[in-house]
């Protein structure tokens, strides 16, 4: 399972633009990119998923460079109610698409 | 998007009592299904992979006879905590693989188990 590296914590406030890098330097030619977030006692939440380039949806965008090396997640002008855990996962068929959850970033918006 | 639910949200049951999670795909059907524990204030650790119809690969470390694995349909896989211990009080959370190019996996709510 491919290793991702990310920050440990993050702080922001109320209506900026917060960008949260992931490095996964091993990543396999078939390994996509996913991003979790995840609340206090409940199950982690699908944001977004990619393989290359840039994937935008209606709350976040991924920008993944040509090499793949890392991604980065941006939220735009985040809410009080986007403090949560943010994990980075890579998986693909390869793995069976067994997620290795590491420690995440916790991100913390305050006004 | 996809919505995965469990049963029950929380439980508490005395030492030595097996308790029986539910894990269900509502609005698609999941080959694959994944049991993670997650203890306080770290993150999700892979329990075991559960392959609908066959018997499920587990994870280095568990215990395949203490945590019981059924997918008997691909809607639902159901995760057996028996003879429950304190030790095994964690939060429980299950997910449903969809299909297609992009393989994508949905959490469900979790299950806060607590043995007295």
């Amino acid at each position: 399972l491919a290793k991702t590296t990310q920050p440990i914590s993050m702080d922001s406030y109320e209506g900026q633009e917060v960008n949260i890098t992931c490095s996964h330097n091993n990543i396999a030619t078939n390994d996509y990119i996913t991003w979790y977030q995840q609340f206090p006692s409940q199950g982690p939440r699908f944001i977004i998923q990619g393989y290359k380039t840039k994937v935008t949806n209606e709350v976040a965008s991924l920008f993944i460079p040509a090499d793949r090396k890392s991604s980065t997640l941006s939220l735009p002008r985040v809410s009080l109610s986007d403090t949560a855990v943010y994990y980075c996962l890579v998986a693909s068929s390869n793995s069976g698409y067994a997620l290795n959850f590491g420690k995440g970033t916790s991100l913390l918006v305050t006004p | 998007g996809a919505v995965v639910s469990q049963h029950p949200s929380r439980v508490i049951c005395k030492s030595g009592t097996s308790v029986k999670i539910e894990c269900r795909s509502l609005d698609f059907q999941a080959t694959t299904m994944f049991w993670y524990r997650q203890f306080p204030k770290q993150s999700l650790m892979l329990m075991a992979t559960s392959n609908e119809g066959s018997k499920a690969t587990y994870e280095q470390g568990v215990e395949k006879d203490k945590f019981l694995i059924n997918h008997a349909s691909l809607t639902l896989s159901t995760l057996t905590v028996t003879s429950a211990h304190p030790e095994d009080s964690s939060f429980y959370i299950c997910s449903a693989e969809t299909g297609g190019q992009q393989e994508t996996q949905y959490f469900g709510p979790g299950t806060r188990l607590l043995v007295l």
